[in-house]
């Protein structure tokens, strides 16, 4: 059963500090994307890959986001500096594409708590 | 502008009632995905369904039914004889050309749906 697995599940850090989150997609899955779920805005894209070259990241905030692929089984999101409004739960996706399409299978999320 | 509503925020019914969740979209393309995805308590997002733009069938699968109607933007979710494992939130996504070039799912607001025993 194959399944999207993201690390840390939870966080908790303090103002300023540098957060990491990682995704590991499903093995053969092209497509990599990064979303932020809050109350407020919903669920929102960040970032995407594909074939590991990013292809869109407006949805981030550039200042201190960076969104990266080092391998085709690693993806990596981090904060620097992390804000209180950043909190939410970031969630990982992946999908074969070849249309843009596909179904996304989403990771189990990691819930990010700024103090 | 591509739009999905949801517009029931929260519904709460008895278990083994029937409960149909409404979702109404807006797209200028002719060809597009929609999708259910479900998020329970635990808080992963769990995908449920697929449906192409030129499949109009609705489709059944056990307890789950989904009713696409293209004459009104609408791809609904019916339950039927819920549980309460039904319990989460709901979410209608929309994949279509524009979005589809940046792999953007766009998703309703969700409808939380609470089934009491």
């Amino acid at each position: 059963d194959a399944r999207v697995t993201q690390t840390p599940r939870d966080k908790v850090t303090e103002m300023g500090q540098e957060v990491t989150m990682r995704c590991q997609p499903i093995l053969g899955h092209n497509t990599v994307f990064w979303y932020r779920q809050t109350m407020m805005q919903g669920l929102e894209l960040l970032a995407y890959f594909r074939n590991r070259a990013p292809l869109d990241d407006s949805g981030m905030p550039k200042d201190r986001f960076s969104a990266e692929m080092p391998d085709a089984t690693l993806a990596t999101l981090k904060i620097q500096p992390s804000e209180p409004r950043d909190s939410a739960v970031y969630f990982c996706a992946s999908a074969m594409t070849e249309t843009g399409r596909e179904t996304q299978y989403f990771g189990p999320g990691t819930r990010l708590l700024v103090l | 502008a591509q739009k999905v509503t949801q517009a029931q925020t929260e519904i709460s019914v008895v278990e083994k009632e029937d409960v149909t969740l409404d979702c109404v979209y807006e797209t200028r393309d002719t060809t597009y995905y929609l999708f259910w995805y479900k998020q329970p308590p635990s808080g992963e997002l769990v995908f449920l369904i697929r449906r192409n733009s030129f499949d109009e069938q609705n489709e059944i699968s056990g307890r789950y039914s989904w009713n696409f109607q293209k004459s009104t933007s609408s791809f609904n979710f019916t339950i039927t004889a819920s549980q309460v494992v039904d319990s989460a939130v709901y979410f209608c996504a929309l994949s279509d050309l524009r979005s589809s070039n940046t792999g953007k799912l766009i998703f309703g607001q969700g409808t939380t749906l609470q089934v009491k025993p």
